[in-house]
């Protein structure tokens, strides 16, 4: 069916350490997965994405990885700051774009 | 919210009542979408809508209506038939890039009482 699901619902981090957030996915057709990251009482807002003939994306401070044989994405933020404190989604294209999936969630929470 | 505005920003509805949410965008784009969240979870699909005077069903559209007349406006109607309406209510626009990503609004969040 059409899912995506996160494996651990809260995550706990030190300052300045790494974070690491993971995301399962079911559907193997999707072009584009897509993290975002929600603060509380905000909308979503665009992290990065992975097109689906990649392995690996690098933006500023965040590293997206895809690994279409296990079918699972994951999503690193180096020197994890208290800013990053936040819901983190991790979201499949599907009907070529027409439509976005959403898995769970994961909360991440960073100790100063 | 890069042009797209969600109001109110909280809302209380009386059992029974219906209630509009006002979702509007200056950026020009097609695509629009409604999402509901519910505490500790993830976003659901209610409604989308490609192109004015055109709309989709998502996936948990019972109890909800939407409209199109407007290329810049996508309002959601929440009518007595959605029995749990008490949640978050997010507002999309598809965004242009490859990837097909959104952008959402600040929501808007619905309280019965």
């Amino acid at each position: 069916g059409e899912s995506v699901g996160l494996h651990l619902p809260t995550l706990s981090v030190q300052e300045g350490d790494n974070s690491i957030i993971n995301c399962a996915y079911s559907n193997s057709a999707s072009d584009y997965f897509i993290w975002y990251k929600q603060e509380s009482g905000k909308g979503p807002q665009f992290i990065i994405d992975i097109r689906s003939n990649m392995d690996k994306r690098q933006g500023q401070r965040v590293t997206v990885l895809l690994n279409k044989t296990v079918k699972h994405l994951s999503l690193q933020i180096a020197a994890t700051q208290p800013g990053d404190s936040a819901v983190y989604f991790c979201a499949e294209t599907m009907e070529y774009g027409n439509k976005l999936v959403f898995g769970a969630g994961t909360i991440l929470r960073v100790k100063s | 919210d890069g042009g797209i505005t969600q109001s109110p920003k909280y809302l209380f509805r009386k059992e029974g009542q219906n209630v509009t949410l006002s979702c509007e965008q200056n950026l020009n784009h097609d695509a629009m979408y409604w999402y509901r969240q519910d505490p500790g979870q993830g976003l659901r699909l209610i409604y989308y809508s490609q192109i004015v005077n055109d709309f989709q069903k998502g996936d948990i559209a019972e109890g909800y209506s939407v409209s199109r007349e407007k290329k810049e406006s996508f309002p959601l109607t929440v009518t007595s038939a959605q029995k749990n309406p008490t949640a978050f209510y997010l507002c999309a626009i598809r965004d242009r890039g490859p990837s097909g990503g959104y952008t959402f609004g600040s929501g808007t969040r619905l309280t019965v009482v």
